[in-house]
C-alpha cells in the first residue's frame, strides 16, 4: 500500500464551524506533513510529525490545531477559520528525510 | 535558509517534442532534490530523485541533471505525451530539515 488517504475530499464551512480534516497511511513512515496550497503556488508547510512527536510547526495561526493520535494517522481540527484560509489541505508522509508521499487532498471553502 | 526558484513558469511544447523544465536552488548544502508533477484537483505526484552525489538520474522517460557548480536542477522528459501535462515543482532538502518547493512550471503539450 502506497497511498496516503485524506478525508474528505471537499468540505465547505462557515467561520464559526469547528471540523476536522483526516489522514492515514499504511507504509510505515514515520514523519507525516500537514501543507497548505493556494491556487497556482506551491504547498506551504505547516506541520511536521516526526515518531508522533510535533517537531515543526511554522507558525500556524492557533485556530488550526494538528493532531496525531497513532503513527498512521493524522488530523487537522479547524476552529474560526477566515475566508483567506480556503485553499487545497494536503497531508504527506515520509521515512525521515526522503521522498513526501502525498495525498489528494482536502479542497477547503470559508465562507 | 533555502530558497528554490524556476525560470520559466509555463512551457508549451508539441506532443513527441522533449520538455525541459528548469529550477535554481540557493543553499549550497542542499543534497536532496524531487521533483513532483501536480495534475489537476490532485497531491503532487513523485516523479524522480536525486542526491549530491550524482549528477545525472534516469527513469521511464524522464531524466534528472543537477548542477551543484551553478545550484542548477533540470527535468527532461521525452517523448512528451498529452499526459504529461501538469504543474511541475522542484523540492530541495537542506541538513535533513522540511523540503523547500519551488513556485513551479505549468507544462502544457500541444497536440
Amino acid at each position: 500500500d502506497t497511498e496516503v488517504t485524506q478525508t474528505p475530499k471537499h468540505l465547505v464551512m462557515g467561520m464559526t464551524n469547528k471540523k476536522s480534516l483526516k489522514c492515514e497511511q499504511h507504509m510505515g513512515h514515520r514523519a507525516m506533513y500537514w501543507y497548505k496550497q493556494k491556487a497556482k503556488k506551491p504547498p506551504e508547510l505547516m506541520f511536521v510529525y516526526s515518531y508522533e512527536k510535533l517537531s515543526i510547526n511554522e507558525s500556524v495561526p492557533s485556530r488550526f490545531s494538528p493532531e496525531c493520535p497513532n503513527s498512521s494517522l493524522l488530523n487537522l481540527h479547524l476552529h474560526a477559520l477566515q475566508p483567506e484560509d480556503s485553499a487545497l489541505y494536503l497531508c504527506a508522509s515520509s521515512q525521515v528525510a526522503e521522498k513526501l508521499f502525498f495525498g489528494s487532498g482536502t479542497q477547503l471553502s470559508v465562507l | 535558509g533555502e530558497s528554490v526558484g524556476l525560470h520559466l513558469p509555463t512551457l508549451s511544447v508539441q506532443e513527441g517534442d522533449n520538455s525541459i523544465i528548469n529550477c535554481a536552488y540557493s543553499n549550497s548544502a542542499s543534497d536532496y532534490f524531487i521533483w513532483y508533477k501536480q495534475e489537476s484537483g490532485k497531491g503532487p505526484q513523485f516523479i524522480i530523485d536525486i542526491r549530491s552525489n550524482m549528477d545525472k538520474r534516469q527513469g521511464q522517460r524522464v531524466t534528472v541533471l543537477l548542477n551543484k557548480t551553478v545550484k542548477h536542477l533540470s527535468l527532461q522528459i521525452a517523448a512528451t505525451q498529452p499526459g504529461d501535462s501538469a504543474v511541475y515543482f522542484c523540492a530541495a532538502l537542506s541538513y535533513g530539515q522540511n523540503f523547500v518547493f519551488g513556485p513551479g512550471t505549468r507544462l502544457s503539450v500541444l497536440p
